[in-house]
């Protein structure tokens, strides 16, 4: 049981807009940053977006972040097929001093 | 630029230590405000921290794993370690290692992982 809330799954054709939830609570979520990694079959994860909604260098200005509260979105527009990929939320818990993870979303193009 | 990689055995018995180490290159462990910490992916299954070591000694555990775990630190050898006791089957994972901020959630990079299968 992931501490942070995200769909098992989501899907999407070519060229569409999809978006990932992430749930959390007032101890990570809610006072913290949500950073986002995606990760290719059989790879380590890779940060996508950090601080809500900052993109790292080389990553495509097709996704994107943001946060309300204690929830917070990925979203990924023109959906291509090497977007195909498991996607996690992360933010740091106050209660547990340590980084929380969502339990991932395996992300499908149609 | 920074890399990071796990070693270790890959296969462990039940009830005994899993050890493993990351060694950092392209960079120092000493690096002041840097975190370097060690998470776990059980098969087909989520993300869970395992545990952070500042290169001062300072660690941070998660609490479920707390009674288990111990990080060190080589600053002369630019590695740090995990060992996990009394492991059993729900501890295979692919471990890896990463860097992060204190108070941050925000891990890059990451080494590129290593199973250790806990069997008999």
């Amino acid at each position: 049981q992931s501490v942070l809330t995200q769909p098992p799954s989501a899907s999407g054709t070519p060229g569409q807009r999809v978006t990932i939830s992430c749930s959390g609570s007032s101890s990570n979520i809610g006072s913290n940053t949500v950073n986002w990694y995606q990760q290719l079959p059989g790879t380590a994860p890779k940060l996508l977006i950090s601080s809500n909604n900052q993109r790292p260098s080389g990553v495509p200005d097709r996704f994107s972040g943001s946060k309300s509260g204690t929830s917070a979105s990925l979203a990924i527009s023109g959906l291509q097929s090497e977007d195909e990929a498991d996607y996690y939320c992360a933010a740091w818990d106050d209660s547990l001093n340590g980084p929380v993870f969502g339990g991932g979303t395996k992300l499908t193009v149609l | 630029q920074l890399q990071l990689q796990e070693s270790g055995p890959g296969l462990v018995k039940p009830s005994e230590t899993l050890s493993l180490t990351c060694t950092v290159s392209g960079g120092s462990i000493s690096s002041s405000s840097y975190y370097w910490g060690w998470i776990r992916q059980p098969p087909g299954k989520g993300l869970e921290w395992i545990g952070s070591i500042y290169y001062s000694g300072s660690t941070y555990y998660n609490p479920s794993l707390k009674s288990r775990v111990t990080i060190s630190v080589d600053t002369s050898k630019n590695q740090f370690s995990l060992k996990l006791s009394s492991v059993t089957a729900a501890d295979t994972a692919v471990y890896y290692c990463a860097r992060h901020l204190l108070g941050s959630s925000k891990v890059d990079p990451w080494g590129q992982g290593t199973l250790v299968t806990v069997s008999s």
